[in-house]
């Protein structure tokens, strides 16, 4: 069975460029999340999509980040435009919820490196 | 709301000694618990999660960890190191209880290195 995709694995640009990261879960999965990992921390929810609805984007920073989960499948996170402070890696993971109960296992992707100059 | 915290951002061991990584937790709802490691360049990996069935829970790798509600805690243990364990270890909360799917609330996690 395929992982989490993610790509790039890694994106060097410039202040104030946009970029755009790319994910897709596992198939089947439900619920897709985006992370952030900043150096040395553990990662922090951006936003949760069950199905193509985006349930819970409350840490999303709306002025400059936008995502978006086409049928439900692939999702796309971009930064526009991007800041210093930007520079991190983003995590995508995915999960099939089912029953009540108690949480479903995510699956992680292995990131995307952002380095913003 | 709930959160958790890894004492100790660097842990080191002897290659056949103890692994001990800890986690305490804050949580105003019976907790939902898991230890997530990360290996470089790769993204998270479930070691083991705690979902109130059995307070010693077994994981991958010969890991498990203990859930102590006396003590807030569910510290990670391996009796005994390989080197393939040197990696990130993050603690995380749910942050819901039963019901709806929850976030997980992360720690700031631990590196272990395993020295030969």
């Amino acid at each position: 069975e395929a992982g989490v995709v993610q790509s790039p694995r890694y994106k060097i640009i410039e202040k104030k460029q946009p970029v755009a990261f790319w994910c897709n879960p596992i198939s089947g999965h439900n619920t897709l999340y985006w992370y952030l990992q900043n150096l040395g921390q553990g990662p922090e929810l951006l936003i949760r999509y069950e199905n193509e609805e985006a349930v819970d984007d409350s840490q999303l920073p709306k002025d400059r980040f936008s995502a978006e989960r086409l049928k439900g499948v692939d999702s796309t996170l971009k930064i526009q435009p991007a800041e210093l402070g930007d520079s991190a890696v983003y995590l995508c993971a995915s999960s099939l919820v089912g029953v009540r109960g108690a949480p479903s296992e995510q699956f992680f992707g292995p990131g995307t490196r952002l380095t913003v100059l | 709301a709930q959160s958790v915290t890894q004492l100790g951002s660097h842990v080191s061991v002897s290659e056949g000694a103890l692994v001990l990584l800890r986690c305490n937790y804050s949580s105003s709802v019976p907790p939902y618990l898991f230890w997530y490691v990360q290996y470089p360049n790769q993204g998270l990996q479930l070691l083991l999660k705690y979902t109130s069935a059995a307070t010693l829970v077994k994981g991958i790798n010969g890991f498990e960890a203990e859930f102590k509600k006396s003590e807030t805690s569910f510290h990670l243990t391996k009796p005994s190191a390989h080197m393939s364990d040197a990696a990130e270890y993050f603690c995380a909360v749910s942050d819901t209880y039963g019901g709806s799917q929850g976030n997980l609330i992360f720690g700031k996690g631990t590196k272990l290195s395993v020295k030969p």
